[in-house]
């Protein structure tokens, strides 16, 4: 089966900044991930899907990328809003898995 | 608009069963595939089932297969996933989820599941 490690776990970070958080998939799946954003108590929500498109109604400070079998989410220009704990999801052979999460605190 | 709303969770002794059951509005239904995703408390998320739009393919997480089943009813647009030999591990919150892009796009707001004795 293939996993997915997602990094860091945890962030802290100010309004304004550039946050970066990644996972790596241990084979191809080509551009079969998708990035959530879920805050306490409340359903994960689609930020982006097929590794860089941007989900409906989705800021445009995030942004995703992909390098092989290495996927990126990027938060530019930080807002309050932006906090809660951001998943991967990877798909491959109708099987899926989520990353571990990274839980970002603003400072 | 979509809206997903699941029902069926509760307290439940270890071994007993439950059957989960998500009602979809706002949508065609029988167009997509979902998913059924779980969270332990304090915990990530993960996937547990799948069921393509007409029923036809199946899959499971492995800790479940063999206690668990998916299926839905498109005449009625909802969804079930039926939990056999429930284990103190299977406690979370359940969501239902659209199927799309290869992964999900529209979620439930989860019903919880505890299994103690």
């Amino acid at each position: 089966d293939i996993q997915v490690t997602q990094s860091p776990s945890s962030l802290s970070a100010s309004v304004g900044d550039r946050v970066t958080i990644t996972c790596r998939a241990t084979q191809d799946i080509d551009v079969w991930l998708a990035w959530y954003q879920q805050k306490p108590g409340k359903a994960p929500n689609l930020l982006i899907y097929r590794a860089s498109n941007l989900g409906s109604g989705v800021p445009s400070r995030f942004s995703g990328s992909r390098s092989g079998t290495e996927f990126t989410l990027t938060i530019s220009n930080l807002q309050p809003d932006d906090f809660g704990t951001y998943y991967c999801l990877q798909y491959n052979r109708f099987s899926w898995t989520f990353g571990q999460g990274t839980k970002v605190e603003i400072k | 608009q979509v809206q997903l709303v699941e029902s069926g969770g509760g307290v439940v002794q270890p071994g007993r069963s439950l059957r989960l059951s998500c009602a979809a509005s706002g949508v065609n239904f029988s167009s997509y595939s979902m998913h059924w995703v779980r969270q332990a408390p304090g915990k990530g998320l993960e996937w547990v089932s799948v069921i393509l739009y007409d029923g036809s393919k199946k899959n499971y997480v492995d800790s479940v297969k063999g206690r668990f089943t998916i299926s839905r009813d498109n005449s009625k647009n909802t969804l079930f996933l039926q939990m056999n030999s429930l284990r103190v591990e299977d406690t979370s919150i359940y969501y239902c989820a659209r199927a799309w892009e290869n992964g999900m796009d529209v979620w439930g707001q989860g019903t919880p599941v505890t299994v103690s004795s």
